[in-house]
């Protein structure tokens, strides 16, 4: 069946630090794929999507790149802020059925000023 | 902006009481998914919903039940809370159709059963 493997973490950075938050999944067929965004006491955001290979969702800052051979959605940040502070969730969704997304356990990033 | 409701942030309860919860999207959305959310174990899905009056079990429906009377309201209910139902609650809705199923999701019901 579809997976999705993202590490727990946490992972602790100083602000201004590049992010990298790895995410890899198996799946059936053309999956999209989703990161979200989860702040402390709140439900999850969607943060960006990519539905083909190769295509690049990017918003706030965060970039991630479909990457078919790799079977990868790697979520970056060039710079990060102490309010990127959250958890994020790598999603995918091959369409199978309607149970909808995925998703991967998240990973826990904690930034220091 | 999709907006996803649920009637508590914050409930308390007592075992063997039923729980109510509630959760209103206002976008038109099919489907609506039920989480709960335990630390180191992520996201697991108890019941989803494609239609009105439809649902299907997801990973871990043992101990709960669902009622979708209307499209836009999906209740997911407790009949007999325990101590293990202890937990983050969150609800979540989507398009039916390919390529736009990303889920949209309320702010979560933090549930302590005492």
């Amino acid at each position: 069946g579809d997976s999705v493997t993202q590490m727990e973490g946490p992972v602790t950075l100083s602000e201004e630090a590049f992010l990298t938050i790895n995410c890899t999944y198996t799946a059936t067929g053309y999956p999209s794929l989703f990161w979200y965004v989860q702040y402390p006491g709140e439900g999850l955001q969607l943060l960006l999507k990519a539905t083909k290979a190769d295509d690049k969702g990017s918003n706030k800052g965060f970039e991630a790149t479909y990457r078919k051979e790799t079977t990868s959605f790697h979520l970056e940040k060039g710079s990060v802020q102490v309010s990127d502070s959250a958890v994020y969730f790598c999603a995918l969704d091959s369409g199978g059925g309607a149970d909808g997304l995925t998703f991967g356990k998240g990973t826990h990033l904690i930034i220091q000023p | 902006d999709v907006k996803v409701t649920q009637s508590s942030r914050y409930l308390v309860k007592r075992t063997g009481e039923k729980v109510f919860l509630e959760c209103v999207q206002d976008m038109d959305h099919e489907n609506m998914f039920w989480y709960r959310q335990d630390p180191g174990l992520g996201l697991r899905l108890i019941y989803f919903s494609y239609d009105v009056k439809m649902k299907e079990k997801g990973d871990i429906p043992e101990g709960y039940s669902v009622s979708r009377e209307k499209k836009e309201r999906f209740s997911l209910i407790l009949e007999s809370a325990s101590t293990n139902q202890t937990s983050m609650y969150l609800c979540a809705s989507s398009f039916h159709f390919l390529g736009a199923r990303e889920q949209f999701f309320g702010p979560g019901t933090r549930l302590t059963v005492l």
